[in-house]
């Protein structure tokens, strides 16, 4: 079934960056937007933007301009969410999810999420 | 941007119970509105699309309506995997933005 799998659970302290993956499996990669949400501990969904894996075209909430970059390698159907200057503030889960578009838009597949905790 | 509420921020209610939660936009999203259930330690779930369209395999207590500005998701009768978390999102614009959410936990 169509599937999207996350890189694992990253420490870093604050300052540095981390990219985190999602790789997609069965179904056709650049056929579909990948969004990235991000979830704080005890909080709500907060979406931060978006990659067209088949032009690697992005939309970033603007919140997150200039402190994040998303990046897609098509050749292992894979996309990317790099963090940069990390700071406590980061701390979360990051889930990856594909959206579908048929006349409406949906986030009909979900990556497991990846833990990213920002300690010194 | 399109800002979102839920209401209630949380309910409590037993198994069996018809539980309606609401959500609300700041501008007409027309249909653009989609729902969600997050279980703890779970990534979200898709329950409804397009305001009242039901995902392939939800189960048909689940139920969605409303355009415009204003949205519900009803579960007809509560049960045990129920209990969760559930988020409204709007897809009319670019930036697709979340409700803050309603959990819903056990009386």
């Amino acid at each position: 079934q169509v599937q999207l799998v996350q890189s694992r659970a990253a420490v870093r302290k604050p300052g540095a960056s981390l990219r985190i993956s999602c790789k997609a499996s069965k179904y056709t990669f650049t056929g579909y937007f990948i969004h990235w949400v991000r979830q704080a501990p005890g909080q709500g969904l907060e979406w931060m933007g978006w990659i067209d894996p088949n032009t690697g075209r992005t939309d970033y909430a603007q919140k997150f301009q200039g402190s994040v970059t998303m990046t897609r390698d098509t050749s292992i159907n894979t996309a990317y969410l790099e963090l940069n200057s990390l700071t406590s503030d980061d701390t979360a889960i990051y889930y990856c999810a594909r959206e579908m578009n048929v006349i409406h838009n949906w986030f009909d597949t979900w990556g497991q999420g990846t833990l990213v905790t920002v300690s010194s | 941007d399109v800002q979102m509420t839920q209401s209630p921020s949380s309910l409590s209610a037993s198994v069996g119970d018809r539980v309606t939660i609401t959500c609300r936009t700041n501008q007409s999203v027309n249909t653009y509105l989609n729902w969600y259930q997050q279980r703890p330690g779970k990534a979200p779930k898709l329950l409804i699309y397009g305001a009242s369209t039901l995902q392939s395999g939800v189960p048909s207590r689940f139920g969605g309506s409303g355009s415009g500005t204003d949205f519900s998701l009803s579960i007809a009768s509560l049960q045990p995997e129920d209990f969760a978390t559930y988020y409204c999102q709007q897809s009319f614009t670019d930036s697709r933005t979340f409700g803050p959410g309603t959990t819903v936990d056990i009386k």
